[in-house]
This record gives structure tokens, sequence and C-alpha cells, in this order.
């Protein structure tokens, strides 16, 4: 099992510019998560979704966008990004919206200048 | 709503010294309690966690108990390693009848123990 992957690891944008965050599950969770976690301010939920084709607004959805069209993968699209964008973003899945244990992808590091 | 309130940090601590990370939580019902670990360029680990009053969590000897009438869930360890430097998160899973439960994490603590 590879549990929670991400990719890129680290990405550098110019305000304005769109890109995509991928993230995948191999452990058929239904419930998969987006955070943003910048200093002094821990984990901010951005979107969730509670199985394919099902997805939700969190704490700070603003500037983001997301689809679940398979089970495994949720990716996390900036239409347009922005300088406070600039932060590190974890996926996050469980098993379902019931359970409590979470399991994190190791990040993406981005940056929009 | 509810809330996570931990000790800002960071804490330095030498080898072997013991370790105190305070959490304190505010929840309408019965939620979960946890603690997350994450190690420098890593994601979150879950390091322990308590789902019911006075229950007691442990992994790696690391220790919480789920305190009610204090409403805490204070981190400890006898003695620590500079392998348990890392950023460690409260977090609670708030209950909320058939709906989804939501993680909500504290600020995090940095710890830094020197050799």
């Amino acid at each position: 099992n590879a549990g929670v992957t991400q990719t890129p690891k680290f990405q550098v944008l110019k305000t304005g510019q769109s890109m995509t965050l991928q993230c995948a599950q191999d452990m058929n969770h239904e419930y998969m998560s987006w955070y943003r976690q910048d200093p002094g301010m821990g984990l901010r939920l951005i979107h969730y979704s509670v199985g394919a084709g099902i997805t939700d607004q969190g704490e700070v959805p603003n500037g983001y966008n997301v689809s679940r069209s398979t089970t495994e993968d949720f990716p996390l699209r900036l239409l347009s990004a922005a300088p406070s964008q600039t932060s590190v973003y974890f996926c996050a899945s469980r098993r379902d919206r019931l359970t409590d244990t979470q399991y994190f992808g190791p990040g993406t590091r981005l940056t929009v200048l | 709503g509810d809330s996570v309130t931990q000790m800002e940090g960071p804490v330095t601590l030498s080898e072997e010294a013991f370790l105190t990370i305070n959490c304190t939580y505010t929840a309408t019902g019965y939620p979960s309690l946890f603690w997350y670990v994450q190690y420098p360029g890593e994601g979150l680990q879950l390091l322990l966690k308590a789902t019911k009053a006075d229950d007691k969590g442990s992994n790696k000897g690391f220790e919480a108990t789920y305190r009610k009438e204090t409403t805490s869930f204070h981190l400890e360890k006898g003695s620590v390693q500079v392998s348990d430097s890392a950023v460690y998160f409260c977090a609670l899973s708030s209950h909320s009848g058939g709906a989804t439960n939501k993680l909500i994490f504290g600020t995090g603590t940095l710890l830094a123990v020197q050799p």
C-alpha cells in the first residue's frame, strides 16, 4: 500500500496561473479531504468528499475547486493563483465520513509569486 | 463552534527530559481526541487517540488521558529523544449525529530536543 500520495512535492507559480495538485489513495477510502497549513494557524479544511461524485466546501474554499470522479483520486485546482494561496497543502483520507482515523499525504509546498 | 487550543512553542528540551504539551478543547457532545505528529518535511501521522472520557491513548512512549472534567488531553512523555523533534498537533473529531465527522486541529507545537 502506498497510502496517500501527492504530486508535486514543490511548486512555484506566478500570480494568475492555474494548476492542479494531485492526490491519490489506494486504501479504497470513501472520504478524502484537502487542508492547507499556514504558520500559527494549524490545518484548515479546504474541501472534502464523502464519495465519488460528491464534494463539499470546508472552512476556506474560496479560490479552489475540486472534483471526485473516482474513489482513488481527489485533485485540487487553483484557477487563478494568488500570493495568499502560498502554503503547504495536505491531502488526507479516511475509511468513511464517520470514521475518525485519518491518513495524510506528504504534502505539496506551493509558492505563489 | 468546536475548537482546540494547545500551548505555543517552540518547546526546547534536553534529551531524557520530561515532556508535557498542553491541549484543551471546546466541543458540544463527546468528541474523540487525537495527537498527530509531523516530522520535518513529512505529512501528519496519527500518534495516539482516545474516544471517551478517562481513556488513555499511548504510543511510542507518549501518553494522553481524555479528561472531560477539565476538557483537556495533554501529551506527555517521560524521557524524550532527539528523534522526537517534530511538530505535534492536538485534534478533535466532532460527532454530529449522522453527519460527517469533522477533524479540528490546534495550531501545532514545535518540539526541539537537544542532545
